[in-house]
């Protein structure tokens, strides 16, 4: 099975930096996915990361450590409309017959001026 | 390509009525799924498609849950006889997948029902 812990709530200031993690347990690993949401709207793709390391994309960073079965999404320069929800995602180890993605309850992040 | 696209966004219904929601997916994509999300909570996985082939079900997709994709393309979810456990945010997402590949799926922007 998959297992999937985020915190719940974050609260960051304009222009900070802040870092949003995620653990996890699974029988087989396959990757891990990172998701913004909007009040209301759609999970929109941000990362995607399967090798241990940081992967930067602009303002936005995402860490894997697969022995420590542990990531971490890094939001730097933070504007107001990064105030979201962001969720982490483990999609099926192979083998596995399944396409599913198994998602953490998101942690909501708000930021403040 | 405009993304996936769901309708209707909202949809209001009465307790006992039967509601259908559709999803067009990403044109080349052959991969289409349906999730559930409540408030609070991320998404969770209702059913898979591949082509027309429904591969994947969850167990919370129960008997009153239908789901199709006759040509393909886009595809049907039904729930009949609503309870108000129902209200929720129904999302489709599609994605283009060969074998036993890994990759993104893009979401649509959901149809949130409620049930009264």
């Amino acid at each position: 099975g998959q297992n999937i812990d985020q915190p719940t709530e974050m609260t960051a200031t304009e222009g900070a930096i802040v870092q949003i993690n995620c653990t996890y347990q699974t029988s087989g690993f396959n990757g891990l996915f990172w998701y913004q949401q909007h009040a209301g709207e759609a999970p929109t793709f941000l990362s995607y990361n399967v090798l241990d390391g940081l992967e930067e994309k602009g303002r936005f960073s995402s860490f894997l450590s697969r022995s420590k079965g542990y990531s971490y999404l890094l939001l730097k320069e933070l504007q107001m409309k990064d105030s979201a929800s962001y969720l982490c995602a483990l999609p099926p180890y192979s083998g596995a017959g399944s396409y599913q993605l198994t998602f953490g309850k998101g942690t909501k992040l708000s930021v403040i001026p | 390509d405009t993304g996936v696209s769901q309708d209707p966004r909202h949809k209001i219904t009465k307790r006992g009525q039967n509601v259908t929601f559709r999803c067009d997916p990403i044109s080349e994509h052959n991969r289409l799924y349906w999730y559930r999300q409540t408030l609070g909570q991320g998404p969770e996985f209702l059913t898979y498609f591949q082509n027309e082939a429904q591969l994947e079900k969850s167990r919370l997709l129960s008997d009153r849950f239908s789901a199709e994709r006759p040509k393909g393309s886009f595809s049907t979810l039904e729930i009949q006889r609503t309870e108000q456990g129902d209200s929720a945010m129904y999302l489709c997402a599609s994605s283009f997948g060969a074998g036993g590949s890994q990759e993104t799926q893009y979401f649509g922007p959901g149809t949130r029902l409620l049930v009264l």
